[in-house]
């Protein structure tokens, strides 16, 4: 069985309904972070990222924000769909290093 | 287009023994790395390389080996496995760098008993 994945926080949704899964990251002097999807039994899917000059960015029924002062990252997925059951972690990143965030399983009910 | 493969996909072994991960990438990227993951645990960074030839230790690397011959080959050598070892073994491929987005295999999941 998937033994990764346990212990983590968990959000648990309606399909339809919009999802906000949080990643809050350490290093003040991390400029860039990425959002991974990790479904079951594979391996971590970019989904979309963002450099620190900017609050916010779009992707296709995606949408990350990014809050410097509370070192604060967020995940908006729209219309939750079945397919979007997985565990989402963010990566943060600054000069020759990169640190990955545990993530939050996300679940969606039909 | 597969994209990054790693066999074996399950592997149990006994402590003591060795065994090598492989892994390949079809891609033609120069910036490869290997990543453990542990419950409850985000990834963390065992080797990587920045191309054939050369190789680099990351946040996790003893009890580790790896090598660089071809642009496509990055395999993962356990030199005497420990029951510390047991965990998630992904390998990623990037055109961008070691600290870019990484394009990753499905993994090993690997016992040490």
């Amino acid at each position: 069985g998937e033994s990764v994945g346990l212990h983590l926080p968990t959000l648990s949704v309606q399909e339809g309904d919009n999802s906000i899964i949080n990643c809050a990251y350490s290093n003040s002097a991390s400029d860039y972070f990425i959002w991974y999807k990790q479904e079951s039994g594979k391996g971590p899917q970019f989904i979309i990222d963002i450099r620190s000059n900017m609050d916010k960015r779009q992707g296709q029924r995606v949408t990350v924000l990014l809050n410097k002062t509370v070192k604060h990252l967020s995940l908006q997925i729209a219309a939750t769909q079945p397919g979007d059951s997985a565990v989402y972690f963010c990566a943060e990143i600054r000069i020759n290093d990169m640190r990955f965030g545990a993530g939050t399983r996300l679940t969606v009910k039909p | 287009n597969a994209g990054v493969t790693q066999t074996p996909k399950f592997q149990v072994l006994k402590t003591g023994q060795s065994m090598t991960l492989q892994c390949a990438q079809d891609m033609n990227h120069e910036y490869m790395s290997w990543y453990r993951q542990d419950p409850g645990m985000g990834l963390r960074l065992i080797h990587y390389s920045v191309g054939a030839g050369i190789t680099d230790q990351g946040e996790v690397p003893n009890g580790y080996n790896v090598s660089r011959s071809t642009t496509e080959d990055f395999p993962l050598r356990l030199l005497s496995a420990a029951p510390s070892q047991t965990s998630v073994y992904f390998c990623a491929s990037s055109s961008e760098g070691v600290h870019q987005p990484q394009h990753f295999g499905d993994g090993t999941r690997l016992s040490i008993l």
